[in-house]
Formats: C-alpha cells, structure tokens, sequence
C-alpha cells in the first residue's frame, strides 16, 4: 500500500525560505502513471495547490506562487521536495504531499490519492 | 485560476439525501470530466471519495455518487450517516496553461 510522509521544521522565519521533503513508501515515485503533488491548507481555511512534479523532473506551479516555488524529484531516495521561498505568515499552513493520478481517459493529470497525513508549518519571528 | 464555488455548510437528517455543488467555468469544469471530491474529517488528511466526476475508488460507500451539468460538478451523499458528518472539497484540472488543480473552497456538512 502507497504512503507519504511529510517531514521538515515546523517553524520558519518570515522571508525564510521553507522546505519539506515527501518520503514515498511502498511504490516508486519513478511510475510513468502518476505526478507527485504539493498542497497546503491555511488554519480553518480550504485547500490550495502548489504544484505537481512528474518523475521526469517536469514541474507545474500555481500560477499565484509561481515566483516563489521549486519542487524536485529525487528518483534514488524515493523522495520529492518543496521550496517555498520569502515566507510571510500566510504561507502558515498544513502542507501535504499526494500522488496525482494520470487520467487515462483524459491523458492529462488528474484527482490526488493517498495523501500524507500532513505537517503543520508556522511561519514566525 | 480562480476556486471553484461551493456552498459555505449544508445539512441534512440521518437517512436523507443531500447535493453538494460545485462550479466552475468553461475553462476547467465544463471542459473536463475531471472533478474530483475530497471527504475530510478534522485534523485528517483529505480522502478521495470521487474522480472522473462520478468515479467511486475501491472501499468508497455507493451511497456516495458524483455528477456534471455544464460548468457545475455535484455530490450527493444518500442514506446520511453519523460519520458522514465532514468538509467536502471538489477539484478540478485546471486547463492546459498550467497543467494544474483548482480546489473548491470547501462545504462543511452537518448530519443533524
């Protein structure tokens, strides 16, 4: 069975830069079906996409952190990572990583599943 | 992109039926069957409930179904139950200009 693990500091500094790390277990990140994603979600607020990686190294970014977001793939330790650069407090968030689905029907990615379980990061002086 | 639109709460009677709506525009709605709901109890990580629009994942109730009309995706819950009781997102692609995903601001249900 396919799982995730965030992991990185639960505290950065304003104008920091954050990084968070996703450990895929049970599967490899290398399969040509699947992108691997980064979401966040603000306290009591909803979900926003990151980004998305495929295997291959190529990248897709929100459009509204665009200028500020690096996500990369390292095939050999089975992990992809997240750079979140010139954080403010509104970057405090639950940041998860999931795989997305390739849709087969579509050609094109498609819905998230698993999700990690998710890591709370507080951006604070 | 701009979030899809969902209502802030709905609610219903253990048993009942309920819908949940979720809509976007012609760029990203309207011209995929690629919606996806979420299911997320709190402090949880999301679950996928649907995809494809109407699409259950193996383990996923039948009495969860998913649905499109023009630039609006639905869920409808049938049979409320207890546990039922979360906030609901939907997804979708977002278009070829950035190969993305666009969440919908999320619909906190009440089983009352």
């Amino acid at each position: 069975q396919l799982q995730l693990q965030e992991s990185g500091p639960g505290l950065v500094k304003p104008s920091e830069t954050l990084s968070l790390t996703c450990t895929v277990s049970g599967g490899s990140i290398s399969s040509s079906s699947y992108y691997w994603g980064w979401i966040r979600q603000p306290p009591g607020k909803g979900l926003e996409w990151i980004g998305s990686i495929y295997y291959s190294g190529s990248t897709y970014y929100n459009p509204s952190l665009k200028s500020r977001v690096t996500i990369s793939v390292d095939t050999s330790k089975n992990q992809f990572s997240l750079k979140l650069s010139s954080v403010t407090a509104a970057d405090t968030a639950v940041y998860y990583c999931a795989r997305r689905e390739y849709s087969s029907s579509w050609y094109l990615p498609g819905w998230f599943d698993p999700w990690g379980q998710g890591t709370l990061v507080t951006v604070s002086s | 992109q701009s979030a899809l639109t969902q209502p802030a709460s709905v609610s219903g009677s253990p048993g009942q039926s309920i819908t949940i709506s979720c809509t976007g525009t012609s760029s990203d709605v309207g011209s995929y069957n690629l919606v996806s709901w979420y299911q997320q109890h709190p402090g949880k990580a999301p679950k996928l409930m649907i995809y494809e629009g109407s699409k259950r994942p193996s383990g996923v109730s039948n009495r969860f179904s998913g649905s499109k009309s023009g630039n609006t995706a639905s869920l409808t819950i049938s049979g409320l139950q207890a546990e039922d009781e979360a906030d609901y997102y939907c997804c979708s692609y977002a278009g070829s200009s950035t190969f993305g995903a666009v969440f919908g601001g999320g619909t906190q249900l009440t089983v009352l």
